[in-house]
């Protein structure tokens, strides 16, 4: 059971370059989320996609755009790259688990992360 | 919207001693989830607590347990006999009803020998 995979590790793009970050999954959970995380400001959702075939804006998608391919993979692709998305990028995966009368908990699980630099 | 405060920049403690990080929230939500994580300087975030705002009593995992003051709105997490193993930044963070998950900014725990 790997969890929630991602890669690549490492990546450094030019300005203006594209790249797709890969992210699997094998808990067999429903939604699936993009953070990106910036010294001193934790984590921010850029992305999340609460089941197969449905995608939705987080805090911060400008630049950014994803696909769900399947349940299992939920794919961030950046088409024009610029430095300020020099970041580490995290994927996770949970599945919302209904507590009667209390509403519900889905507890999110990352992949290592993508560290990203834009020259 | 929701609004998750960790004041403790960073936090030195001697091996062994218990230690307790801060963290305060506000939300509207009348039912809400709110979750420690740990990253280690490998970079991982590794789940660690999870306190329900309905659950009657604090959490606990093994050597961490969350103090849960509601009427306060405020999350410690409390880590007993502390390791070295335990040096990392601590991310506390909540899931309102209708809000995704919102995280702080994070505290640096160092633990000294």
């Amino acid at each position: 059971n790997a969890g929630v995979t991602q890669t690549p590790k490492f990546q450094v793009l030019k300005t203006g370059q594209s790249m797709t970050l890969q992210c699997a999954q094998d808990m067999n959970h429903n939604s699936m989320y993009w953070y990106r995380q910036d010294p001193g400001m934790g984590l921010r959702l850029i992305y999340y996609s609460a089941s197969e075939g449905t995608t939705d804006k987080g805090e911060v998608p400008n630049g950014y755009n994803v696909s769900r391919l399947n349940k299992r993979e939920f794919s961030l692709r950046l088409e024009s790259a610029a430095p300020s998305q020099t970041s580490v990028y995290f994927c996770a995966s949970s599945e919302a688990k209904s507590l009667s009368g209390q509403g519900i908990t889905d507890t999110q699980y990352f992949g290592p992360g993508t560290r990203l630099t834009v020259l | 919207a929701q609004k998750i405060t960790q004041t403790q920049p960073g936090m030195f403690v001697q091996e062994k001693e218990a230690v307790t990080l801060d963290c305060t929230y506000d939300t509207s939500d009348p039912s809400y989830g709110l979750f420690w994580y740990k990253q280690p300087s490998s970079g991982e975030m590794i789940f660690l607590i999870y306190q329900g705002s309905y659950d009657q009593q604090n959490a606990t995992e093994g050597r961490y347990s969350l103090n849960f003051q509601k009427a306060r709105k405020s999350a410690n997490l409390v880590i007993s006999a502390s390791q070295l193993g335990d040096s990392a930044m601590y991310f506390c963070a909540m899931r309102g009803y209708y809000e995704k998950l919102t995280f702080g900014t994070g505290t640096r725990l160092t633990i000294i020998p």
